[in-house]
């Protein structure tokens, strides 16, 4: 198995730019996890998805960001317009909802830099 | 807001037991203990969960006190790849949507030669 994949590993923009993070979770798993994480707040869930659909978004800072997974395969996490506020690490992680308990499984994050 | 309080830095030497504490002292009887950890530069990774018994597995042992107010992880013989955060969890068992982790800020343990 892959393991939860993302793109990109790194980027590196300038403030009011639009910024598209990917993620492609574990095949057969139906619950999928974007978290970011600073020095400062450590890791902050941001939103999470089951079968496709956004469950919990509470986490999501402000409107400038939007997540979508139009299908169990890929999820995408945009910012528009980035600011040098949000440069930290995006980890998406995805789980199964088999059995009684759920494991996630993180992806190696991809590392942000908002000029 | 995390439901656990962890020692924010701990240190061990190469070759000893680790034996890394949590204080979950609100813990309800539902819900489980999680460890996961955070090897420098990559994503956390799931290290072993229990609910009321100890457990074991190929990576640590989970020791859960009786009255389920604290717990330890060990890692029996710790090498220096196991230098990473800790971070230990406390959630409920999956009801219908609610699969949220409350992460803390972990203990760093630090592996020396």
């Amino acid at each position: 198995d892959a393991g939860v994949i993302q793109s990109p590993r790194h980027e590196v923009t300038e403030m009011g730019q639009e910024v598209t993070l990917r993620c492609k979770p574990i095949s057969g798993h139906n619950s999928l996890f974007w978290y970011r994480q600073t020095m400062m707040r450590g890791l902050e869930l941001l939103i999470y998805f089951n079968n496709n659909v956004p469950i919990d978004d509470s986490g999501m800072p402000e409107d400038r960001f939007s997540a979508k997974m139009p299908n169990a395969s890929f999820s995408t996490l945009k910012i528009q317009p980035s600011e040098p506020r949000d440069s930290a690490v995006y980890f998406c992680a995805s789980s199964s909802r088999g059995g009684t308990t759920d494991t996630q499984y993180f992806g190696p994050g991809t590392r942000l830099t908002v000029l | 807001d995390a439901k656990t309080t962890q020692p924010p830095s701990m240190d061990c030497a190469e070759g000893r037991a680790a034996n890394l504490p949590c204080n979950h002292s609100t813990i309800s009887g539902n819900e489980y203990v999680y460890w996961y950890r955070q090897i420098h530069s990559q994503g956390p990774q799931y290290i072993i969960h229990g609910l009321k018994n100890n457990e074991t597995n190929e990576m640590a042992s989970l020791i859960i006190t009786e009255d389920r107010k604290s717990s330890t992880l060990i890692l029996p013989h710790a090498t220096l790849r196991d230098t990473a955060v800790y971070y230990c969890i406390v959630r409920p068992p999956r009801a219908g949507n609610n699969r949220k982790l409350i992460w803390g800020l972990g203990t760093s343990l630090a592996v020396n030669p």
